[in-house]
């Protein structure tokens, strides 16, 4: 079956910009989560969801970013008024409840 | 909370020879523990976790690590380095929902 997919691969924007990144997991995964790679500060975490819970969003850096799931499945990850140190790698990964995380290849987000 | 640490940004290897990467972590619980490699420009792929029992865990592409609890530690190896297995290799604990990373270690294999 499919793994997990992410569009676009690749963003170039510039500052002040809106962008929304998708991510669709697993068909079967009830969790879906967002990760930032970026070379300063490695891997972190951004947000998770998990079925009809409300999301964790403790890892959201500011409130210019936020995240949506709809229908339980696709997830855009918006990024309001985008600024350079926003530039990352941002990862998807799906698991079923709490077990082994899949991700997805990444969206390379680059803002000029 | 947990933290992780990868002993060694960066480590070079002939071909043939024993992969050795490090990882020290912490945890206040019985922690999940899984070793993670990126190839460029792609995500993530699983190479072992370690959940519960067995503490000598076997993954993909010859890589096994140990869980040693007395020692906080979750080392990887492998045996033989193979020119495919350079990489980045993330180390990552996780207490519930959100995985903590290490930051990395780089593998370069020569030939």
């Amino acid at each position: 079956g499919a793994g997990v997919s992410q569009s676009p691969s690749n963003k170039v924007t510039e500052k002040g910009k809106d962008v929304e990144l998708r991510c669709d997991p697993i068909s079967g995964h009830t969790a879906l989560y967002w990760y930032r790679q970026s070379l300063g500060q490695g891997l972190e975490f951004l947000i998770y969801f998990q079925g009809n819970s409300a999301p964790d969003k403790s890892g959201l850096p500011s409130d210019r970013f936020s995240a949506e799931r709809t229908g339980g499945s696709v997830s855009t990850l918006t990024i309001q008024r985008t600024q350079q140190e926003d530039s990352a790698v941002y990862l998807c990964a799906s698991s079923t409840f709490t077990d082994t995380q899949y991700f997805g290849p990444g969206t390379r987000l680059t803002v000029l | 909370a947990q933290s992780v640490t990868q002993l060694g940004s960066h480590v070079s290897v002939s071909e043939g020879a024993l992969v050795l990467l490090r990882c020290n972590y912490s945890s206040s619980v019985p922690p999940y523990l899984f070793w993670y490699v990126q190839y460029p420009n792609q995500g993530l792929q699983l190479l072992l976790k370690y959940t519960t029992g067995a503490t000598l865990v076997k993954g993909i592409n010859g890589f096994e690590a140990e869980f040693k609890k007395s020692e906080t530690s979750f080392h990887l190896t492998k045996p033989s380095a193979h020119m495919s297995d350079a990489a980045e290799y993330f180390c990552a604990v996780s207490e519930g929902s959100q995985l903590s990373f290490g930051a990395g270690t780089t593998v370069t294999v020569r030939a």
